[in-house]
Protein backbone atom coordinates (compact mmCIF):
# COMPACT_ATOMS: atom_id res chain seq x y z
CA UNK A 1 0.00 0.00 0.00
CA UNK A 2 0.94 3.49 -0.50
CA UNK A 3 1.09 6.23 1.50
CA UNK A 4 2.05 9.95 2.01
CA UNK A 5 3.52 12.26 4.63
CA UNK A 6 3.66 15.91 4.11
CA UNK A 7 5.88 16.83 7.53
CA UNK A 8 3.95 20.98 7.84
CA UNK A 9 1.08 20.95 8.41
CA UNK A 10 1.11 24.98 8.42
CA UNK A 11 3.42 27.56 6.50
CA UNK A 12 3.45 30.69 6.86
CA UNK A 13 4.68 33.15 4.51
CA UNK A 14 4.99 36.81 3.31
CA UNK A 15 3.28 37.62 -0.19
CA UNK A 16 6.52 37.68 -2.49
CA UNK A 17 8.48 35.08 -0.54
CA UNK A 18 9.28 31.77 -2.03
CA UNK A 19 7.92 28.96 -0.47
CA UNK A 20 8.49 24.99 -0.30
CA UNK A 21 5.84 22.40 0.64
CA UNK A 22 7.09 19.53 1.46
CA UNK A 23 5.74 16.12 0.32
CA UNK A 24 7.53 12.36 1.12
CA UNK A 25 5.72 8.89 0.00
CA UNK A 26 6.12 5.18 0.14
CA UNK A 27 5.14 2.86 -2.25
CA UNK A 28 6.15 -0.39 -3.33
CA UNK A 29 5.36 0.14 -7.01
CA UNK A 30 5.63 2.60 -9.56
CA UNK A 31 3.73 5.96 -8.58
CA UNK A 32 1.92 8.84 -10.17
CA UNK A 33 2.18 12.40 -7.82
CA UNK A 34 -0.12 14.95 -7.67
CA UNK A 35 -0.95 18.37 -5.66
CA UNK A 36 -4.53 19.53 -5.02
CA UNK A 37 -5.06 22.68 -3.90
CA UNK A 38 -8.20 23.57 -1.69
CA UNK A 39 -9.40 27.20 -1.19
CA UNK A 40 -12.25 28.03 2.32
CA UNK A 41 -15.24 25.51 1.67
CA UNK A 42 -14.74 25.02 -1.61
CA UNK A 43 -13.58 21.17 -2.71
CA UNK A 44 -10.14 20.37 -4.00
CA UNK A 45 -8.88 20.83 -7.70
CA UNK A 46 -6.00 19.61 -9.27
CA UNK A 47 -3.04 21.81 -9.43
CA UNK A 48 -0.23 19.60 -11.19
CA UNK A 49 0.91 15.90 -11.65
CA UNK A 50 3.39 13.74 -12.59
CA UNK A 51 2.58 10.85 -14.94
CA UNK A 52 5.94 9.97 -16.33
CA UNK A 53 8.78 12.05 -18.54
CA UNK A 54 10.28 15.59 -17.44
CA UNK A 55 10.49 14.95 -13.71
CA UNK A 56 9.78 18.71 -13.37
CA UNK A 57 5.56 19.87 -13.45
CA UNK A 58 4.56 23.24 -13.84
CA UNK A 59 1.12 24.49 -13.23
CA UNK A 60 -0.05 27.39 -14.79
CA UNK A 61 -0.12 29.58 -11.75
CA UNK A 62 3.50 29.51 -11.40
CA UNK A 63 3.72 26.51 -8.87
CA UNK A 64 6.49 23.91 -9.60
CA UNK A 65 7.06 20.29 -8.44
CA UNK A 66 10.15 18.11 -9.24
CA UNK A 67 9.40 14.30 -8.59
CA UNK A 68 12.82 12.73 -6.76
CA UNK A 69 12.67 9.16 -6.77
CA UNK A 70 16.10 8.59 -5.07
CA UNK A 71 14.38 10.61 -2.30
CA UNK A 72 11.16 9.47 -2.65
CA UNK A 73 9.78 12.88 -2.48
CA UNK A 74 7.85 15.38 -4.94
CA UNK A 75 8.16 19.02 -2.71
CA UNK A 76 5.87 22.00 -4.61
CA UNK A 77 7.33 25.28 -4.87
CA UNK A 78 6.57 29.06 -6.09
CA UNK A 79 9.14 31.68 -6.12
CA UNK A 80 7.28 34.40 -5.26
CA UNK A 81 3.64 33.69 -3.40
CA UNK A 82 0.54 36.26 -3.56
CA UNK A 83 -2.11 36.08 -0.85
CA UNK A 84 -4.40 34.34 -2.87
CA UNK A 85 -1.97 31.69 -3.17
CA UNK A 86 -3.41 31.17 1.06
CA UNK A 87 -4.85 27.51 0.45
CA UNK A 88 -4.77 24.20 1.94
CA UNK A 89 -2.76 21.75 -0.30
CA UNK A 90 -2.48 18.12 -0.54
CA UNK A 91 0.15 16.12 -1.97
CA UNK A 92 -1.36 12.77 -3.15
CA UNK A 93 -0.12 9.11 -4.94
CA UNK A 94 -1.80 6.68 -6.98
CA UNK A 95 -0.67 3.49 -8.79
CA UNK A 96 -1.83 0.69 -11.60
CA UNK A 97 -1.86 -1.91 -9.23
CA UNK A 98 -3.80 -3.16 -6.08
CA UNK A 99 -6.37 -0.28 -4.47
CA UNK A 100 -6.20 2.01 -7.17
CA UNK A 101 -7.76 5.60 -6.02
CA UNK A 102 -5.98 8.55 -4.66
CA UNK A 103 -4.18 8.54 -1.37
CA UNK A 104 -3.88 11.88 0.01
CA UNK A 105 -1.46 13.49 2.46
CA UNK A 106 -2.50 15.38 5.73
CA UNK A 107 -2.83 18.85 4.25
CA UNK A 108 -0.32 21.80 4.63
CA UNK A 109 -2.12 25.11 5.13
CA UNK A 110 -0.01 27.97 2.97
CA UNK A 111 -0.86 31.37 4.73
CA UNK A 112 0.36 34.17 3.04
CA UNK A 113 0.62 37.74 4.74
CA UNK A 114 0.89 41.02 3.39
CA UNK B 1 -19.52 24.40 -17.06
CA UNK B 2 -19.20 20.65 -16.34
CA UNK B 3 -19.04 20.19 -12.38
CA UNK B 4 -19.66 17.63 -10.11
CA UNK B 5 -22.73 18.49 -7.87
CA UNK B 6 -23.63 17.25 -4.08
CA UNK B 7 -26.34 17.75 -1.71
CA UNK B 8 -26.85 18.81 0.49
CA UNK B 9 -24.07 21.31 1.16
CA UNK B 10 -25.37 21.35 4.82
CA UNK B 11 -26.89 19.06 7.41
CA UNK B 12 -27.59 19.34 10.74
CA UNK B 13 -29.04 16.22 12.39
CA UNK B 14 -29.04 14.34 15.88
CA UNK B 15 -27.64 10.81 16.36
CA UNK B 16 -29.70 8.41 15.18
CA UNK B 17 -31.01 9.57 12.70
CA UNK B 18 -30.75 8.39 9.00
CA UNK B 19 -28.58 10.79 6.40
CA UNK B 20 -28.25 10.38 3.07
CA UNK B 21 -25.91 12.73 0.59
CA UNK B 22 -26.13 12.72 -3.10
CA UNK B 23 -23.59 13.81 -5.54
CA UNK B 24 -24.32 13.82 -9.47
CA UNK B 25 -20.40 13.10 -11.02
CA UNK B 26 -19.77 15.60 -14.65
CA UNK B 27 -21.55 13.75 -17.44
CA UNK B 28 -19.57 11.59 -19.20
CA UNK B 29 -17.75 10.42 -15.98
CA UNK B 30 -17.83 6.49 -15.23
CA UNK B 31 -15.82 6.58 -11.95
CA UNK B 32 -16.96 8.31 -8.96
CA UNK B 33 -15.28 8.59 -5.50
CA UNK B 34 -16.32 9.31 -2.04
CA UNK B 35 -14.20 11.01 0.36
CA UNK B 36 -14.39 12.21 4.10
CA UNK B 37 -12.58 14.72 5.31
CA UNK B 38 -12.09 15.44 9.29
CA UNK B 39 -9.80 17.50 11.34
CA UNK B 40 -8.08 14.39 12.77
CA UNK B 41 -8.01 11.88 9.87
CA UNK B 42 -7.57 13.89 6.96
CA UNK B 43 -9.08 12.84 3.63
CA UNK B 44 -10.13 9.29 3.93
CA UNK B 45 -11.49 7.32 1.03
CA UNK B 46 -14.79 5.51 1.69
CA UNK B 47 -15.64 3.70 -1.43
CA UNK B 48 -15.34 4.04 -5.48
CA UNK B 49 -17.10 2.93 -8.28
CA UNK B 50 -16.50 2.40 -11.64
CA UNK B 51 -19.42 2.04 -14.38
CA UNK B 52 -22.00 2.34 -11.52
CA UNK B 53 -20.04 -1.29 -10.06
CA UNK B 54 -18.49 -0.59 -6.52
CA UNK B 55 -15.23 -1.37 -7.04
CA UNK B 56 -13.63 -0.80 -3.05
CA UNK B 57 -15.80 -0.11 0.10
CA UNK B 58 -13.29 -1.19 2.35
CA UNK B 59 -12.69 2.53 3.91
CA UNK B 60 -16.37 2.55 4.73
CA UNK B 61 -17.74 1.13 8.51
CA UNK B 62 -20.08 -1.34 6.70
CA UNK B 63 -22.54 -1.59 9.42
CA UNK B 64 -23.68 1.63 8.74
CA UNK B 65 -22.60 3.01 5.90
CA UNK B 66 -24.00 2.38 2.49
CA UNK B 67 -23.11 3.59 -1.14
CA UNK B 68 -24.68 2.87 -4.42
CA UNK B 69 -25.03 4.04 -7.60
CA UNK B 70 -28.93 3.83 -9.12
CA UNK B 71 -27.62 5.23 -12.23
CA UNK B 72 -24.86 7.02 -14.13
CA UNK B 73 -25.78 10.77 -13.17
CA UNK B 74 -26.61 9.56 -9.55
CA UNK B 75 -24.70 8.66 -6.10
CA UNK B 76 -25.49 7.85 -3.02
CA UNK B 77 -23.82 7.59 0.67
CA UNK B 78 -26.02 6.78 3.43
CA UNK B 79 -25.24 6.51 7.24
CA UNK B 80 -28.14 4.54 9.34
CA UNK B 81 -27.99 5.68 12.18
CA UNK B 82 -25.42 8.46 12.39
CA UNK B 83 -23.15 9.06 15.31
CA UNK B 84 -21.61 12.30 16.06
CA UNK B 85 -18.24 11.00 15.37
CA UNK B 86 -19.68 11.17 11.60
CA UNK B 87 -19.49 14.38 11.67
CA UNK B 88 -17.43 15.78 8.78
CA UNK B 89 -17.28 16.83 5.09
CA UNK B 90 -18.11 14.35 2.58
CA UNK B 91 -16.78 15.03 -0.63
CA UNK B 92 -17.64 12.98 -3.79
CA UNK B 93 -15.31 12.96 -6.75
CA UNK B 94 -15.61 12.11 -10.58
CA UNK B 95 -13.24 11.05 -12.97
CA UNK B 96 -13.04 8.96 -16.13
CA UNK B 97 -10.63 6.12 -14.87
CA UNK B 98 -9.42 4.86 -12.10
CA UNK B 99 -5.95 4.77 -10.24
CA UNK B 100 -3.36 5.94 -12.32
CA UNK B 101 -3.20 8.78 -14.41
CA UNK B 102 -6.94 9.94 -13.88
CA UNK B 103 -7.18 13.69 -12.54
CA UNK B 104 -10.31 13.27 -10.03
CA UNK B 105 -12.98 16.77 -10.45
CA UNK B 106 -14.54 17.34 -6.49
CA UNK B 107 -17.50 18.45 -5.68
CA UNK B 108 -17.86 20.98 -3.08
CA UNK B 109 -18.73 18.70 -0.19
CA UNK B 110 -21.56 17.99 2.47
CA UNK B 111 -20.62 19.41 5.69
CA UNK B 112 -22.82 16.92 8.37
CA UNK B 113 -22.78 17.59 11.47
CA UNK B 114 -24.28 14.97 14.04
CA UNK B 115 -25.80 16.26 17.58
Amino acid sequence: AQSVTQLDSQVPVFEEAPVELRCNYSSSVSVYLFWYVQYPNQGLQLLLKYLSGSTLVESINGFEAEFNKSQTSFHLRKPSVHISDTAEYFCAVSTDTGRRALTFGSGTRLQVQP
Amino acid sequence: DARVTQTPRHKVTEMGQEVTMRCQPILGHNTVFWYRQTMMQGLELLAYFRNRAPLDDSGMPKDRFSAEMPDATLATLKIQPSEPRDSAVYFCASGTRTGGTGELFFGEGSRLTVL
